[in-house]
């Protein structure tokens, strides 16, 4: 069984376009995150949930909003796609926040935007 | 900011080999973590090592950290085709919050 999947694997949009990467974790876990892999392989977080509420907003442009359903899913929303948001998106998950638990993350979603 | 810097970006070695991963960092820490990222894939927790921890081993890996140099290494013992990947080192800043700060990475190439 796969711990942590996010759907879509690849993602091709136009800018200006709205989309959405879903996020689901089958490991209980209560803290989640997702993370962004620029060109270089620089690896930023982007947000941290734990338990359905916001915990860490890292200097994230408005036009990405996360939504977390429940405390197994994390979904992130952008709007009006620009040619920077062009990156690998991880999402990850823990058992609990804080810097002493390991992160499971999912296999990535490459977005393209063109 | 970034918080960790691993050295080098690059390394080539021959399988059966060591790799050693230097991984530097700024400001004091609760703990420090290495993953693992083979291409195309999500990254993969290796091991964690606390701010009281000196070594650390798992399997043929073994990592040490040296708090009053702010820098750990990661050594993979007789190295396989397998261990091609980048490695990344992940810090906290110390305080309570509770993001990792990701280096930049160490891509591995282990030739066979």
């Amino acid at each position: 069984d796969t711990a942590v999947s996010q759907t879509p694997k690849y993602l091709v949009t136009q800018m200006g376009n709205d989309k959405s990467i879903k996020c689901e974790q089958n490991l209980g876990h209560d803290t989640m995150y997702w993370y962004k892999q620029d060109s270089k392989k620089f690896l930023k977080i982007m947000f941290s949930y734990n338990n359905k509420e916001l915990i860490i907003n890292e200097t994230v442009p408005n036009r990405f909003s996360p939504k977390s359903p429940d405390k197994a899913h994390l979904n992130l929303h952008i709007n009006s796609l620009e040619l920077g948001d062009s990156a690998v998106y991880f999402c990850a998950s823990s058992q609990a926040g804080g810097i002493s638990y390991e992160q499971y993350f999912g296999p990535g979603t490459r977005l393209t935007v063109t | 900011s970034q918080q960790g810097e691993e050295d080098p970006q690059a390394l080539s070695i021959q399988e059966g080999e060591n790799a050693t991963m230097n991984c530097s960092y700024k400001t004091s820490i609760n703990n420090l973590q290495w993953y693992r990222q083979n291409s195309g894939r999500g990254l993969v927790h290796l091991i964690l090592i606390r701010s009281n921890e000196r070594e650390k081993h798992s399997g043929r890996l073994r990592v040490t950290l040296d708090t009053s140099k702010k820098s750990s290494s990661l050594l993979i013992t007789a190295s396989r085709a397998a261990d091609t990947a980048s490695y990344f080192c992940a810090t906290d800043r110390g305080g309570s919050q509770g993001n990792l700060i990701f280096g930049k990475g160490t891509k591995l190439s282990v030739k066979p």
